[in-house]
This record gives C-alpha cells, structure tokens and sequence, in this order.
C-alpha cells in the first residue's frame, strides 16, 4: 500500500499566521491527493482534491500544491476557526488501498 | 439538504458481529459510490471499504478483507457494513461517506457510530 506521511505532526500557530503542511507519498501518486479538515468530535471536511482543486464553499485562504510524491496544504491567514486536524489522502491506488496521512493537528500558540 | 445518518454501532465481544446502516438523505443515492471509513480512539482516519453506485464492485482495505462486507439497499438510500469475526483493534467511531462522480473522495460525512469491541 502507497504510505502518507504528513509533517509535522502537530505545530503551533497564530491567528493570521501562514502554515504549511507537508504531506509526502511513499511512491509516486501523480495529482491524486486530497485534503481534509477534522475538528474534535466531528467528521472531517473534505477541502482539497486533485491536489489543488478547493471544494465548493472552501474559503479561498486554503490552496494546495504538489505532484509525484510531495505535497502541501497552506493556509494563508490562519483564522480562529482553523484549528483542526488536517488529513492528507491519495486516491491513485484505487480500486486498491485509499490510505490516510497520520494527520496534523494544528493548535493556538 | 445531503446528510447521512449512521446507526448500529455498540458494544460487542471479541469474534462477534455487528451490522451498521447509513441512512442517505437529500440527494440520489442510487447514483453515487459509498464509503464506510473509521477512526480508533485518539488515533487517524482509515479507509474501510467502498461500494460503486450500482453496487456492481466492492473494495476492501486490506485489514478487513474476508471480515467485512459493505452493501447497499438503493430502494432504500441505505449503506451498510456487515462486520464480522470483530477484534479488538476494530473499535473504532464508523463513518459513512459519499464520493462525488468519478473520483474516490469522501464530500459528504455522517456524524458516525461507535463500535467497540471488548470482554
């Protein structure tokens, strides 16, 4: 199975900071990446598709990039709102293996 | 408005079986795959299986394969994941999930059911 690893695992930031997070693939998975957005106790949001594509009514501070194997998530102005998990996931390997990164949490610093 | 409501989650032992159900609302069921996918306590979001809008293919992460089986009932908008032979390691909150057309992606997510299983 194709392996996701995100990075960092965790990070501190500030309202109206700029974060990144790094999502990388074990083999190449061409522009099949999607990100999602996880708050506690709730379901995850889907955000990104085909690595770069916002989902319908994302706010436009999200935007992702990459191909191959290395990917980012960036979040232009963190809003109090954006404190999550984040969750990376390929979709190339279908109909086989659909696997997960093991998420980033993002906090208030 | 789409929502999926999942039921059937509990408490159950090791090697037993449990049925859940996703119930699908305000869109047409019939014509877009499904996805069950879990989360372990405190733990990541896994893939469990996906079904094709017709029911025609089933696909099955690799811990579950020859466990659990997803199906569908399109005459009545409702998922379901019949788990079976339960192990500790498949407590979990369940979740079902819609894929848009064409693409193996999760765009719309019930609130989920929590399974655990235990002596």
């Amino acid at each position: 199975a194709i392996r996701m690893t995100q990075s960092p695992s965790s990070l501190s930031a500030s309202t109206g900071d700029r974060v990144t997070i790094t999502c990388r693939a074990s083999q190449g998975i061409s522009s099949y990446l999607a990100w999602y957005q996880q708050k506690p106790g709730k379901a995850p949001k889907l955000l990104i598709y085909a690595a770069s594509t916002l989902q319908s009514g994302v706010p436009s501070r999200f935007s992702g990039s990459g191909s191959g194997t290395d990917f980012t998530l960036t979040i232009s102005c963190l809003q109090s709102e954006d404190f999550a998990t984040y969750y990376c996931q390929q979709y190339y390997s279908y109909p086989r293996q659909l696997t997960f990164g093991g998420g980033t949490k993002v906090e208030i610093k | 408005q789409v929502q999926l409501v999942e039921s059937g989650g509990g408490v159950v032992q090791p090697g037993g079986s449990l049925r859940l159900s996703c119930a699908a609302s305000g869109f047409t069921f019939s014509s877009y795959g499904m996805h069950w996918v879990r989360q372990a306590p405190g733990k990541g979001l896994e893939w469990v299986a996906f079904i094709r809008y017709d029911g025609s293919n089933k696909y099955y992460a690799d811990s579950v394969k020859g466990r659990f089986t997803i199906s569908r009932d399109n005459s009545k908008n409702t998922l379901y994941l019949q788990m079976n032979s339960l192990r500790a390691e498949d407590t979990a909150v369940y979740y079902c999930a819609k894929a848009p057309p064409g693409a193996p992606l999760m765009d719309v997510w019930g609130k989920g059911t929590t399974v655990t299983v235990s002596s």
